[in-house]
């Protein structure tokens, strides 16, 4: 069982726009910064967004986060087929002194 | 460009040890956080540990799943990260991922291509 909750799946067709919550503890998410991964079938995660909302280099603007008390959420508009992949958020927990991530969403682009 | 590059995964019996490194190239990596993240198959990631930057004193956390087991450790020397895999069990079957984490703002942002460690009789 994760620290971190999400749901295990979401699917949308292309073109439309899906959330993913994440949802948490004062001990992580409420305290602490909340990154997003993408792991695309077959490679290495990449980081999407970092300190809930913010999009590293070369990460297009359709996908987004944000964060409220503890929960957190990412967004992707405008899906594309290679959007499909799973999400996983991640943040540090203070109470584990450990980094912690979520279970993960798998997208569907139907 | 960020290069990290895992090493030293194989088959391995229940019960055995086994090291994996991790050589750093293009980053300031003595003064990086160097983490381990696993993957068991069809499974998410799962966060291990680190080792801090010797200018951060060079301690390590680790998740409490491995603690007493597994240990972090580094040599600047050579930009390595080790992670040393003792009593190994089979639910340690797994790609394990090297990375940096960056503690200011919580985030993992270079990734190596994972070794796979299988943990089997």
């Amino acid at each position: 069982q994760s620290v971190l909750t999400q749901p295990p799946s979401v699917s949308a067709a292309p073109g439309q726009e899906v959330t993913i919550s994440c949802s948490g503890s004062s001990s992580n998410i409420g305290n602490h910064y909340v990154s997003w991964y993408q792991q695309l079938p077959g490679t290495t995660p990449k980081l999407l967004i970092y300190e809930n909302n913010k999009r590293p280099s070369g990460i297009p603007d359709r996908f987004s986060g944000s964060k409220s008390g503890t929960s957190a959420t990412l967004g992707i508009t405008g899906l594309q087929t290679g959007d499909e992949a799973d999400y996983y958020c991640g943040t540090w927990d203070a109470s584990l002194t450990a980094g912690v991530f979520g279970g993960g969403t798998k997208l569907t682009v139907l | 460009e960020v290069q990290l590059v895992e090493s030293g995964g194989d088959l391995v019996q229940p019960g055995r040890s086994l090291r994996l490194s991790c050589t750093g190239s293009g980053l300031t990596f003595d003064d990086s956080y160097m983490t381990w993240v696993r993957q068991a198959p069809g499974k998410g990631l799962e966060w291990l540990g680190f080792i801090r930057s010797k200018t951060a004193g060079g301690t390590t956390a680790y998740a409490a799943s491995v603690k007493g087991r597994f240990t972090i450790s580094r040599d600047d020397s050579k930009n390595i990260a080790y992670l040393q895999m003792s009593s190994l069990k089979t639910e340690d079957t797994a790609v394990y991922f090297c990375s940096r984490w960056v503690p200011t703002i919580e985030k993992i942002d270079f990734w190596g291509q994972g070794t796979l460690v299988t943990v089997s009789s």
